[in-house]
């Protein structure tokens, strides 16, 4: 089955700093891959998704991931960090066709200094 | 537009009493829909899904059960609470490309 691995619990970073989210997926199947912004006591909320079209992926709020299946990653990117984008962020992974099979990484909680 | 809904928002039990949790969906129909728990400081655990009416399947053996008795309605229950149901439920219904839309999430506390 598929997987995705979250490379570091908590990351921080001052505001207006590259922000760097590490995610690594295993499948066995070309994958569907997502990142998912969660805020406090809040359901998540999708940032961007890769569907096997474009490999460089933008999303909202400024996010963009880049699916590299050289390396099996989808680091999630933001140029310029701001105090709003505090928040849990949670890589994903699923097949096509598999509606019920999506894997969730453990989650990276992303703090922002002002 | 579709939106999801769940309700309560909180809930604080005591252990060994009833649970019942509601998740409808609008705006789709047939929608796959999704169970999961979120432990404090954890990822998601997928708890039970449905891809119709009356059609459950559990992915781990629990205290809770699951139903599905109108095609955008998804229920959670149990009987008696335990201590370790304590958590974030969260229900989720998906599009055509899998990606999962999130209800805002339930906060039980079991005492």
């Amino acid at each position: 089955a598929q997987s995705v691995t979250q490379l570091g619990s908590h990351v921080s970073v001052s505001e207006g700093a590259l922000v760097l989210l590490r995610c690594n997926y295993s499948s066995s199947v070309p994958p569907y891959l997502f990142w998912y912004v969660q805020y406090p006591n809040q359901g998540l909320q999708l940032l961007l998704k890769y569907t096997s079209a474009a490999t460089l992926v933008k999303g909202i709020n400024g996010f963009e991931a880049e699916f590299k299946k050289s390396e099996t990653s989808f680091h999630l990117t933001k140029p310029s960090a701001h105090m709003s984008d505090a928040a849990e962020y949670f890589c994903a992974v699923s097949v096509p066709y598999n509606n019920n099979d999506m894997r969730f990484g453990a989650g990276t909680r992303l703090t922002v200094k002002p | 537009s579709q939106t999801i809904h769940q309700w309560p928002a909180t809930l604080v039990q005591p252990v060994g009493s009833p649970l019942s949790l509601e998740c409808t969906v609008e705006g789709t129909s047939n929608p796959n829909l999704y169970w999961y728990r979120q432990a404090a400081g954890r990822g998601l655990q997928l708890l039970f899904y449905s891809v119709g009416i009356g059609q459950i399947s559990s992915e781990v053996p629990q205290n809770l059960s699951a139903s599905r008795p109108q095609d955008r309605q998804f229920i959670l229950s149990s009987k008696k609470l335990l201590l370790s149901d304590s958590g974030f439920y969260l229900c989720a219904w998906t599009s055509s490309y899998n990606e999962q839309f999130f209800g805002p999430g339930t906060r039980l506390t079991v005492l």
